[in-house]
């Protein structure tokens, strides 16, 4: 079955304690990005990647780190997580050929205290 | 940069009736118009786009129409039924980066019986 997974679903953790969200998608889509969504702001990009090693910020990237070394993984990572990134992340992929349709995984709602 | 708006956040139509939502864009080379749909806890999905060479398309009960000298786009949604309750994202990219997706803020749907 095609689709994106994201682990964790749902993460409690205090502030500055490093985490990683991980994103992996098994349709070998090129593109990938990470969004974080909350009440009343719709859906803000955090970072994107074109490929393998190709990465860029998107809209909020402050306090935010990503990688790319593979195609199918495009994990998140907060090195030093604060409450203000309280929120509920989705991970999305596109193939990058002959649709631009982005494909969400479920979602990781985190709360930083 | 670009902007998309979208109008308006909350939406109640009774069932049956029918719902349109509207956004705007600010850049003229914007090209790709994809709907998505969120319900309640789940993660975003598309459910119609439109390229700027066409004015309008359809897919059963819903359609998309865009104008492309007013820079508007709308979804039309014909028969609401209770499941179409949910939240629906506008959102616009340019030709040269077509992944890149700018997202307005979104429009609660709610369907009253």
């Amino acid at each position: 079955e095609a689709q994106v997974t994201q682990n964790p679903r749902y993460l409690i953790t205090v502030t500055g304690k490093k985490l990683t969200v991980t994103c992996s998608q098994n349709m070998n889509h090129e593109y990938m990005s990470w969004y974080r969504q909350d009440p009343g702001l719709g859906l803000r990009q955090i970072y994107y990647s074109m490929n393998v090693e190709v990465t860029d910020k998107g809209d909020v990237p402050e306090g935010y780190k990503v990688s790319r070394k593979e195609k199918r993984n495009f994990p998140l990572i907060l090195e030093s997580p604060s409450p203000n990134q309280t929120s509920l992340y989705f991970c999305a992929s596109s193939s990058g050929t002959d649709s631009y349709e982005q494909y969400f995984g479920p979602g990781t709602r985190l709360t930083v205290t | 940069g670009e902007n998309v708006e979208q109008h308006p956040s909350t939406l109640s139509v009774q069932e049956g009736d029918s719902a349109v939502i509207k956004c705007t864009y600010s850049d003229s080379a914007s090209n790709y118009f994809p709907w998505y749909k969120q319900e309640l806890g789940k993660r975003p999905q598309l459910i119609i786009d439109i390229r700027s060479n066409v004015g309008e398309k359809k897919d059963q009960r819903i359609a998309v129409t865009l104008n492309k000298t007013a820079k508007h786009f709308s979804l039309h949604i014909t028969e609401t039924q209770p499941e179409d309750s949910a939240v629906y994202f506008c959102a616009a990219s340019r030709w040269d980066s077509n992944y890149q997706l700018i997202w307005g803020a979104g429009t609660k749907l709610i369907i009253k019986p």
